[in-house]
């Protein structure tokens, strides 16, 4: 069973408007968060992360919100760029500290 | 910095065939792992190591062993190769695993990737 899921394979925005790509996980004993973006051919890159003691990070365009009641976190990016089209991966440490668990990935497309 | 540096790029074998996937990383991580790629099913994690002589399993391990002999290299070994492990293979490392043991939490970094066909 699916740990952490991103539930939209894609998502298409225009330049210059807000991109929402969203994550929900399962188990509440999830403590650190990550966000990947991975170009094609490429391996995957580090973004943005969160850890449970916060629920909000910034880092630029890129901010994350983690809601952990509901075991929701997203990833907000303003403005878009076409620079931006690749896939996102959501990603959670387990509880155990020795492993990042994946999302299957939202493929984001920025259109100008 | 070259960070994570896999080899080969690209690798077809033959189903039966045994090979090894080199990982290397210059940062001095104590953490490594293998991650494979397959379509519309995320990254899955094959096996990690938490320092030098010590490996572990993770969630699709089935004909992998991997060993970690120095901090720098984590090579992945294919047994026999079968067709279901056609696929993108990713190393990643990091300072240190995560959560409460964790001075600091760390992101992964991975290499380019392996992408191997099995026929």
């Amino acid at each position: 069973d699916q740990q952490v899921k991103q539930n939209s394979p894609s998502l298409s925005v225009q330049e210059g408007r807000i991109s929402i790509l969203n994550c929900d996980y399962t188990n509440s004993m999830f403590d650190y968060f990550l966000w990947y973006k991975k170009y094609p051919a490429e391996g995957p890159t580090f973004l943005i992360s969160i850890s449970s003691i916060k629920d909000k990070n910034e880092d630029g365009r890129f901010t994350v919100f983690l809601n952990k009641s509901a075991k929701h976190l997203s990833l907000h990016i303003v403005p878009s760029q076409p620079g931006d089209s690749a896939v996102y991966f959501c990603a959670a440490a387990n509880q155990a500290g020795t492993a990042l668990i994946f999302g299957k990935g939202t493929t984001l497309s920025v259109s100008s | 910095n070259a960070g994570v540096t896999q080899t080969p790029k690209f690798q077809v074998l033959k189903t039966g065939q045994s090979m090894t996937l080199q990982c290397a990383q210059d940062m001095n991580h104590e953490y490594m792992s293998w991650y494979r790629q397959d379509p519309g099913m995320g990254l899955r994690l094959i096996h990690y190591s938490v320092g030098a002589g010590i490996t572990d399993q993770g969630e699709v391990p089935n004909g992998y062993n991997v060993s970690r002999s120095t901090t720098e290299d984590f090579p992945l070994r294919l047994l026999s190769a079968a067709p279901s492990q056609t696929s993108v293979y990713f190393c990643a490392s990091s300072y240190s695993p995560w959560g409460e043991r964790s001075s600091y939490n760390s992101p992964l970094h991975f290499g380019n990737g392996t992408r191997l066909t099995v026929t």
